[in-house]
C-alpha cells in the first residue's frame, strides 16, 4: 500500500468539476508541497501541479491544487474527455527521506 | 528540446543484474537532480531513488526496496544518468523512467524518459 492514500477511481460527465483526494502525514504533505501527474493511457507521466497549487506552463487552468493539513486535492472543471486518465500525488517525506506516490486514481469520463 | 532517453531494458533472471542509461540533452544536465521512477505492469508510480547535483556532492537516495541492491550514478561529461541493479527479483518487473528534478517547478518531475521495460523471470 502506497504512503499517500488516493482513491482508486474517480469519474464524472464532460463540463463536471471533479476532485481527488491525496491523504498523507505529518512527515510528508504535512511538511511538504504536493505535486501532481497525469498519465495518459501508455504514456509517461506528466507534471500536473507543483508545489500544492501552480500549474506548469501549458497546463489549462482546469486544473487546479489545495492543500490543506496533511491533505491534498486535485481539481478538474470543465471536465473533457482526454482528462482520462491516471492522476497520482506526490510528496518529499522528511522522515523516510524518499519521495512518496500515492496509489493513483484512474479517472472516467462518462 | 529536453530529452530524456532511456536504454537498457530486457529480460533477466532473478538473482542477475542489469544496467540502465538515461541519456540527457538540451539543457544543462549537471545542474539538476535526476531520479529514477518505476511502474509495475497495471501498477501505479513507484520512486526508487535520487542523485543530486555536484553542488549537492552527488548524494544519493533511494526507495527501501532497493536500498542495498540498485546503485544511481551519473556523468555530468556525458550528460548521462545510470541505474546499476543486482540482486534482482521477480518484484523489480516494471518500466523504469528517468525524470528531471526541477527546482523552478517545486522540485517536481518536469521531464521524463518514455521507460524502459525490465523484466525479472526465470
Amino acid at each position: 500500500q502506497s504512503v499517500l492514500t488516493q482513491p482508486p477511481s474517480a469519474s464524472g460527465t464532460p463540463g463536471q468539476r471533479v476532485t481527488i483526494s491525496c491523504s498523507g502525514s505529518s512527515s510528508n504533505i504535512g511538511s511538504n508541497t504536493v505535486n501532481w501527474y497525469q498519465q495518459l493511457p501508455g504514456t509517461a507521466p506528466k507534471l500536473l501541479i507543483y508545489s500544492n497549487n501552480q500549474r506548469p506552463s501549458g497546463v489549462p487552468d482546469r486544473f487546479s491544487g489545495s492543500k490543506s493539513g496533511t491533505s491534498a486535492s486535485l481539481a478538474i472543471s470543465g471536465l473533457q474527455s482526454e482528462d482520462e486518465a491516471d492522476y497520482y500525488c506526490a510528496a518529499w517525506d522528511d522522515s523516510l527521506n524518499v519521495v512518496v506516490f500515492g496509489g493513483g486514481t484512474k479517472l472516467t469520463v462518462l | 528540446e529536453v530529452q530524456l532517453v532511456e536504454s537498457g531494458g530486457g529480460l533477466v533472471q532473478p538473482g542477475g543484474s542489469l544496467r540502465l542509461s538515461c541519456a540527457a540533452s538540451g539543457f544543462t544536465f549537471s545542474d539538476h537532480y535526476m531520479d529514477w521512477v518505476r511502474q509495475a505492469p497495471g501498477k501505479g508510480l513507484e520512486w526508487v531513488g535520487r542523485t543530486r547535483n555536484k553542488a549537492n556532492s552527488y548524494t544519493t537516495e533511494y526507495a527501501a526496496s532497493v536500498k542495498g541492491r540498485f546503485t544511481i550514478s551519473r556523468d555530468d561529461s556525458k550528460n548521462s544518468l545510470y541505474l546499476q541493479m543486482n540482486s534482482l527479483k521477480t518484484e523489480d518487473t516494471a518500466v523504469y523512467y528517468c525524470a528531471r528534478v526541477s527546482f523552478m517547478y517545486g522540485y517536481g518531475f518536469d521531464y521524463w524518459g518514455q521507460g524502459t521495460l525490465v523484466t525479472v523471470s526465470s
